[in-house]
């Protein structure tokens, strides 16, 4: 089984703050673990995934995840927000367990004031 | 293809009727994923077919709703007598198969039942 909890479901920052954001999984074999952006309006599109190569994974628009198995975290962050992050994060898991299905967090609203 | 594409975009139905979602994954992709997506909610798994094995089946919330995959081409969600609570976006994504490969989601359709 496996299963993704993203703390928060709002975050709000201030433009050229530090963006964190929250992902906690569980499953029962070594996992896939990825993020995923979606803009208003539009489908998901991937920002990074972590595949067992380097536990810190840059990805695209400046941000980077950390893979802690210790902590059965990947939070997802950057270093300076932009009016233009904001937007509906999400976390998600696959792995043999579940069949190589990816299993979604409930999503992460990042809200940047100006 | 360059992306999943998804049809139609917007489907306005009447409570009772049956509605046919389609979804045209990328070329080469034996993955292909369906979701469902109610306002503000995380994306919550509907039906999954990998190549010419048997879908999975295990998301989809009642008998109303069905899906079929012509191959490792077209694939086509019906809901059947749609109610109110079937209200909300259904994406489509499909992958490489394998552990860890990137799902390419499409921009999804979004159902309203009146």
């Amino acid at each position: 089984a496996q299963s993704v909890t993203q703390l928060g479901s709002h975050v709000s920052v201030s433009e050229g703050a530090l963006v964190l954001l929250r992902c906690n999984y569980s499953s029962s074999v070594p996992p896939y673990l990825f993020w995923y952006v979606q803009y208003p309006n539009q489908g998901l599109q991937l920002l990074l995934k972590y595949t067992s190569a380097a536990t810190l994974v840059k990805g695209i628009n400046g941000f980077e995840a950390e893979f802690k198995k210790s902590e059965t975290s990947f939070h997802l962050t950057k270093p300076s927000a932009h009016m233009s992050d904001a937007a509906e994060y999400f976390c998600a898991v696959s792995s043999s367990g579940g069949s190589y299905i990816p299993t979604f967090g409930r999503g992460t609203s990042l809200i940047v004031h100006p | 293809g360059a992306g999943v594409s998804q049809s139609p975009s917007n489907k306005v139905t009447e409570k009772g009727k049956d509605v046919e979602l389609r979804c045209d994954p990328i070329s080469g992709h034996t993955a292909l994923y369906w979701y469902r997506q109610r306002l503000g909610q995380g994306l919550e798994f509907l039906i999954y077919f990998q190549g010419n094995s048997a879908p999975d089946k295990s998301g989809l919330p009642s008998d109303r709703f069905s899906a079929e995959r012509t191959g490792e081409s077209v694939s086509t969600l019906t809901i059947q007598r749609t109610q109110q609570e079937d209200s909300a976006v259904y994406l489509c994504a499909s992958s490489y198969a394998g552990g860890g490969t990137e799902a390419f989601f499409g921009q999804g359709t979004r159902l309203t039942v009146v």
